[in-house]
């Protein structure tokens, strides 16, 4: 079936570090990724998307590209800040199905 | 407009009882999801609804899970016979429809506790 891998954490950086959070993926069909940011008592929220090929998705200084020839959803954020500090999930969607999640990879940045 | 809601945001409760937990999904969204998120894990898929279809129930762990949904509105997922290893956050998820794209806004959550 389909899996997400994600590297396991927990991440401690630095302020204003770079930071590189690994995410693979296995699908049948040709799914649409997803990275999904939890911040601490708070819910499940989307961070960004790509739905095919190439696409980068972005948001509050976060990418991550949709490379099919390695399977790969990678996160990557130039300057961290201790406002980033959550638990991060890849996520991807194949069809009408449910998300398929990763195990999260927790993030803490020390000013 | 509003998010998705949860209720109750905290339940307690002893092994063998049973409990339900209520989700109110965005307004006209068509598909609703839970998950279940144990300490420490990722989240794994329980059951699914969309529409009018029959929901795909493929991730229940059990038959003391079973959920409804009342048209395109409030779902609500029962555990019977609680067990401690029930014990996790239910999540709950709404989308506009169900396509491979189409994002999925997730409620606070539902934190249960079996003693």
């Amino acid at each position: 079936g389909d899996s997400v891998t994600q590297m396991e954490g927990p991440v401690t950086l630095s302020e204003e570090a770079f930071l590189t959070i690994n995410c693979t993926y296995t699908a049948t069909g040709y799914p649409s990724l997803f990275w999904y940011v939890q911040y601490p008592g708070e819910g499940l929220q989307l961070l960004l998307k790509a739905t095919k090929a190439d696409d980068k998705g972005s948001n509050k200084g976060f990418e991550a590209t949709y490379r099919k020839e390695t399977t790969s959803f990678h996160l990557e954020k130039g300057s961290v800040q201790v406002s980033d500090s959550a638990v991060y999930f890849c996520a991807l969607k194949a069809g009408n199905t449910p998300l398929v999640f990763g195990k999260g990879t927790r993030l803490s940045v020390i000013a | 407009g509003a998010g998705v809601s949860q209720s109750p945001s905290n339940k307690v409760t002893e092994k063998g009882k049973d409990v339900e937990l209520r989700c109110d999904p965005i307004s006209g969204h068509t598909a609703l999801y839970w998950y279940r998120q144990r300490l420490g894990q990722g989240l794994e898929f329980l059951i699914y609804f969309q529409g009018n279809s029959a929901p795909d129930k493929s991730g229940l762990p059990s038959d003391r899970f079973s959920a409804e949904r009342t048209g395109e509105s409030v779902s609500t997922l029962t555990i019977q016979r609680t067990q401690q290893e029930d014990s996790a956050v239910y999540l709950c998820a709404s989308s506009a429809i169900a396509g491979r794209s189409d994002t999925q806004y997730f409620g606070p959550g539902t934190r249960l506790t079996v003693l």
